[in-house]
């Protein structure tokens, strides 16, 4: 088992680029997540997902848009993304029996010049 | 409101000594505690979690002590040791028909050999 994997690890934009951001889950989770942390501030909720299909706006959701085409497999996308966005993005997931205990991926640092 | 207060922002604790972590938080919906633990460049990890029905719970040398009537939660670790040098996060979450999560700042601890 992978568990949760994100790609990319690093990625340095320009302001106004575009990017999609992919998490991948092989645990047969219903709920994934995307977080941002920045420091000082912990981890915020960016999007979340209850199911295929399925997506919900969480703290922090303007800036940000996700899709869930696929159960295994949560996308984030900057459509022109900006410095207030640089930041580490977590993806997590968490199966149905036990929906509140989060698995974490190893997180994308992003930078926006 | 939403918000999980978490202090110390940064504690320095002997080997072998006891590390105290504290959160608080305002809203009586949450019904799920949970603490991750972050080593750098890594993903949050789960560590110990708790429920309000309980005031404390143990694992290891992890304990969680739970006041429900004050809104406050603590965690601490017994003979901290270097490897137990992380970030550690408290949290809080509730189900909105998808399970949310509010995190705390994080606490930077690091133990001295």
């Amino acid at each position: 088992n992978a568990g949760v994997t994100q790609t990319p690890k690093f990625r340095v934009l320009k302001t106004g680029q575009s990017m999609t951001l992919l998490c991948a889950q092989d645990m047969n989770h219903e709920y994934m997540y995307w977080y941002r942390q920045d420091p000082g501030m912990g981890l915020r909720l960016i999007h979340y997902s209850v199911g295929e299909g399925t997506t919900a706006k969480g703290e922090v959701p303007d800036g940000y848009n996700v899709s869930r085409l696929k159960k295994q497999n949560f996308l984030l996308g900057l459509e022109s993304a900006a410095p207030s966005q640089t930041s580490v993005y977590f993806c997590a997931s968490s199966p149905l029996g036990t929906p509140d205990t989060q698995y974490f991926g190893p997180g994308t640092r992003l930078t926006v010049l | 409101q939403q918000q999980v207060k978490q202090s110390p922002q940064s504690l320095i604790v002997q080997k072998g000594g006891i590390s105290i972590i504290n959160c608080a938080y305002e809203n009586t919906a949450f019904d799920y505690f949970p603490w991750y633990q972050q080593f750098p460049g890594k993903g949050p990890a789960l560590l110990i979690a708790i429920r309000p029905d309980v005031s404390e719970k143990k694992e290891g040398r992890f304990t969680i002590s739970f006041n429900k009537s004050a809104k406050q939660f603590s965690l601490h670790i017994m003979d901290s040791q270097p490897g137990d040098s992380a970030t550690y996060f408290c949290a809080a979450t509730y189900d909105t028909g998808g399970f949310k999560t509010i995190f705390g700042a994080g606490t930077r601890l690091f133990v001295k050999a």
